[in-house]
């Protein structure tokens, strides 16, 4: 378990809808990572957030969105949806901004049909 | 978006051997980092590594940061079938401020067989 909590962990959702994902780093940890991994492919970085503030962006579409509360918890939203954002969207969590040391959740399985 | 370039892109072994896997980059990174993905589950952190020429073991895993600080390897000796799933390195550059990039590679998948 790596203290990184993420709901739901499956999700079925029709085209043109919207979802919201969930994540909770770990205790102490100010840094939330949100990452989407397609089938056999690898991790593509979303966007990051410290401390409440976005602080990097990656290949995130304008149709996501997502934020960090006060308590750390953030949140990943998706809308519009469309077939091909099926994936895997992986929540991670550190301490250090130094190291890259990350600590991922179970992931969020989205299916849009 | 950008990734390591990770070899080889799949391995199908026999219980017992030693396993080899590379990544290589254009870019230098300050630390580099190797996880494991099993089937359903999020990335694990197995051994990072944080210094150039950096030899470092954990079990049955051996990873290095090359010198030149754009590549890294990691082996597994006498593998055994708990070892099957996906290996990905991952380069970590420190950016300006608290932002940090940390890149993929784009996995080895283990198969060991009895």
């Amino acid at each position: 378990d790596s203290g990184v909590t993420q709901t739901p962990k499956h999700l079925i959702t029709a085209t043109g809808q919207r979802v919201t994902l969930r994540c909770s780093p770990r205790s102490g940890d100010l840094s939330v990572y949100w990452y989407q991994q397609s089938l056999d492919q690898g991790l593509q970085f979303l966007i990051q957030y410290y401390n409440g503030e976005e602080r990097a962006k990656g290949n995130i579409l304008e149709r996501f969105s997502a934020q960090q509360f006060p308590d750390l918890h953030s949140e990943l939203n998706l809308s519009s949806l469309e077939l091909g954002d099926s994936a895997l969207y992986f929540c991670a969590s550190s301490f250090s901004r130094v190291t890259g040391e990350l600590f991922f959740g179970e992931g969020s399985r989205l299916t849009v049909l | 978006g950008q990734q390591l370039n990770q070899s080889p892109q799949s391995m199908f072994i026999q219980e017992g051997e030693d396993v080899s896997m590379n990544c290589t980059s254009s870019s230098i990174f300050n630390t580099w980092l190797w996880y494991k993905q099993e089937p359903g589950e999020g990335p694990v952190l197995l051994i990072a590594l944080y210094k150039a020429g950096e030899l470092t073991s954990n079990g049955r895993l051996t990873a290095q940061f090359g010198i030149t600080r754009k590549d890294s390897f990691l082996n597994i000796s006498a593998s055994i079938p708990s070892d099957v799933g996906i290996y990905f390195c991952a380069g970590h550059a420190i950016n300006t401020g608290t932002a940090s990039k940390l890149t993929f590679g784009t996995g080895t998948r283990l198969q060991v067989t009895l």
